[in-house]
């Protein structure tokens, strides 16, 4: 069975320091990668997908992830935080039986001035 | 191009009740997927319908429904409600063959007392 584990349910960043959030799948096939972020009292909104094409991924808001199979990881990260990155970040990986996401429990990341 | 709109946004019922959310696709997408948010297990799939035909369902109790109609709106149902129903209950829809990207809505806050 596919499955994401997150490291660290919350990290502290101040504003603009170096954003790192971790991700560790799981899978016994090529697996399709996900990073979403939810906004207070919002729904999901997707970061950036790794499909098997190159292995850094950028995505928006200046996010950006590397699928590194060795490690099977596929890390966050920003260069520069923003007060306005603040909210959860989830990683999910694409169930390889069909289109439904497996998702991990989430990190929280919060941006201090 | 409007997003995903789930109604309504927020909703108490009590145990033992029934209740049913809607989820309107962005237009042009097919296919809806319905995922529970609870702070103890996560987000969890519950259900994927395209041209109105239940393609996939995750691991919920058969309290659990959906359906969708002609037009790709879909439901989902919740009957003999208990405590641990209680959860955001997020809908996503994507295009046919381009699953690796999914839209999702703002989510339904079920509350059960």
């Amino acid at each position: 069975a596919q499955s994401v584990t997150q490291l660290g349910s919350h990290v502290s960043v101040s504003e603009g320091a170096l954003v790192l959030l971790r991700c560790n799948y799981s899978s016994s096939v090529p697996p399709y990668l996900f990073w979403y972020v939810q906004y207070p009292n919002q729904g999901l909104q997707l970061l950036l997908k790794y499909t098997s094409a190159a292995t850094l991924v950028k995505g928006i808001n200046g996010f950006e992830a590397e699928f590194k199979k060795s490690e099977t990881s596929f890390h966050l990260t920003k260069p520069s935080a923003h007060m306005s990155d603040a909210a959860e970040y989830f990683c999910a990986v694409k169930d390889q039986a069909g289109t439904a996401l497996i998702f991990g429990k989430g990190t929280t990341l919060s941006v201090s001035s | 191009k409007a997003g995903v709109t789930q109604t309504p946004r927020y909703l108490i019922k009590t145990r033992g009740q029934q209740v049913t959310l809607s989820c309107s696709p962005i237009s042009g997408h097919r296919s809806v997927s319905w995922y529970q948010q609870t702070p103890g297990q996560g987000l969890q799939f519950l259900f994927e319908y395209f041209s109105e035909t239940q393609r996939n369902k995750g691991n919920f109790p058969g309290r659990f429904s959906g359906r969708q109609f002609s037009n790709s709106r879909s439901e989902m149902n919740v009957s003999t409600l208990e405590l641990g129903d209680s959860a955001l209950y997020l809908c996503a829809s994507y295009r046919t063959g381009n699953t690796d990207t999914q839209y999702f809505g703002p989510g339904t806050r079920l509350t059960v007392l």
